[in-house]
């Protein structure tokens, strides 16, 4: 089953604009991850946040983490057209790591 | 290329043969997961394995689905009496105890 929930399902911008992707999930977590998939490719890691930290940066990248709202949150300045990708977060509950739905994003040039 | 790879890149079968899918993890991973992925949608998790010991399954995974890693290596994921719901692309995944996921390009299977 799936645990992370993406928002919104898809996203289009402008070149030089921001992107924000959230996911929500279900249960507690030791950390939370969030992969890049560019079609027909498999999963790329981008960063973790652990469960005690609320705020981590990797380059254009932030991501923010609300464990009393099981939240989270990316934040791509910037954007790239070579951004445009699905991404995703992941949960790492001590047995597996699972996937939500994905957002869709697209960056026009 | 030292990355996670899975044969083959593409397999189209008929409805009920049976399939079988490789992985070969990064070689100093002890961890290996097997996921599921249909358009549009993120991966499901099938289960995964601690060098050759599979820990945990999914009901996802019917009995028609089992999975191997005999030596701790690489993986096979084979499924009986394919269906065409089993269409999708199968991805594989190593780690090295709980560091970030290394996914290969994916098994997509196609059953007509």
């Amino acid at each position: 089953s799936q645990q992370g929930e993406e928002d919104p399902q898809a996203l289009s911008i402008q070149e030089g604009e921001n992107a924000t992707m959230n996911c929500s999930y279900k249960t507690s977590i030791n950390n939370l991850q969030w992969y890049r998939q560019n079609s027909g490719r498999g999963l790329v890691h981008l960063i973790l946040i652990r469960s005690n930290e609320r705020e981590k940066h990797s380059g254009r990248l932030r991501v923010t983490l609300d464990t009393s709202k099981k939240s989270s949150s990316l934040l791509i300045t910037a954007s790239r057209a070579a951004d445009t990708a699905s991404y995703f977060c992941a949960t790492d509950n001590n047995n597996d790591m699972r996937f939500g739905a994905g957002t869709r994003l697209t960056v026009k040039p | 290329d030292t990355g996670v790879s899975q044969n083959p890149r593409h397999k189209i079968t008929k409805r009920g043969q049976n399939v079988t899918f490789r992985c070969d993890p990064i070689s100093e991973h002890n961890r290996l997961y097997w996921y599921r992925q249909t358009l549009g949608q993120g991966p499901e998790f099938l289960t995964y394995f601690q060098n050759e010991a599979q820990l945990e399954k999914s009901r996802l995974l019917s009995d028609r689905f089992s999975a191997e890693r005999p030596k701790g290596s690489f993986s096979t994921l084979e499924i009986q009496r394919t269906e065409q719901g089993d269409s999708a692309m199968y991805l594989c995944a190593s780690s090295l105890n709980k560091s970030p996921l290394h996914f290969g390009n994916g098994t997509r299977l196609t059953v007509t």
